[in-house]
């Protein structure tokens, strides 16, 4: 059971390049969401999704894109990477709307 | 917008006693408080959530307390061990949403043997 899984675990890229991240899950889980760490903020949500075809922004949307064609992945993509976006990435996702969220293992993310 | 506020950041503790971590809640209308735990280079992990109907909730050694009226919950530890040092994050919602969660800043408890 491979639950879910992000990649890459590390990336380090350059000021203005495009990266995504990559996240799956083999629960059919209805909702997925990507949260960013940064130490002194905890967890901050970035984007969240309900289903296929479904998203909608969290606390700190700016700067990051989201797509789920499929059920099973919610990949992120920072079309032009800054500094700022320098962070650890999370992906979680939960059977539904009213229960726990499940978390990945993080992308630790590098902007240079 | 809700806001969580989590105290202390760090906490270091003897080997069977017991650890409290407290939060403060902004929004009246959050419902639903998890609380995660996250050891080093590894994801959150839920350990244990409260909803907004129950005072108090127990599981093992970890209990969480939740006070409406003045918008704070606690997480209590009794017995530590070891293996519980490790950074906790309570968390908030609204709606029951297991989900789209707003984090406190974290406590790093370290128990020492």
């Amino acid at each position: 059971d491979a639950g879910i899984t992000q990649s890459p675990r590390y990336k380090i890229t350059e000021t203005g390049r495009q990266v995504t991240l990559m996240c799956h899950q083999t629960w059919s889980h209805s909702y997925m969401f990507w949260y960013r760490q940064d130490l002194g903020h905890g967890l901050r949500l970035i984007y969240y999704s309900a289903a296929a075809d479904i998203t909608d922004k969290g606390e700190v949307p700016d700067g990051y894109v989201v797509s789920r064609s499929k059920t099973e992945n919610f990949p992120l993509t920072l079309e032009s990477a800054t500094r700022s976006q320098t962070s650890v990435y999370f992906c979680a996702s939960s059977v539904n709307r009213n229960t726990e969220a499940f978390f990945g293992q993080g992308t630790r993310l590098t902007v240079v | 917008g809700e806001n969580v506020e989590q105290h202390p950041s760090t906490l270091s503790v003897q080997e069977g006693d017991s650890a409290v971590i407290k939060c403060t809640y902004s929004d009246s209308a959050s419902n639903y408080f998890p609380w995660y735990k996250q050891e080093l280079g590894k994801g959150p992990q839920l350990i244990i959530d409260i909803r907004s109907n129950v005072g108090e909730k127990k599981d093992q050694r970890i209990a969480v307390t939740l006070n409406k009226t003045a918008k704070h919950f606690s997480l209590h530890i009794t017995e530590t061990q070891p293996e519980d040092s490790a950074v906790y994050f309570c968390a908030a919602s609204k709606d029951n949403q297991g989900g789209k969660l707003i984090f406190g800043q974290g406590t790093e408890l370290s128990v020492k043997p």
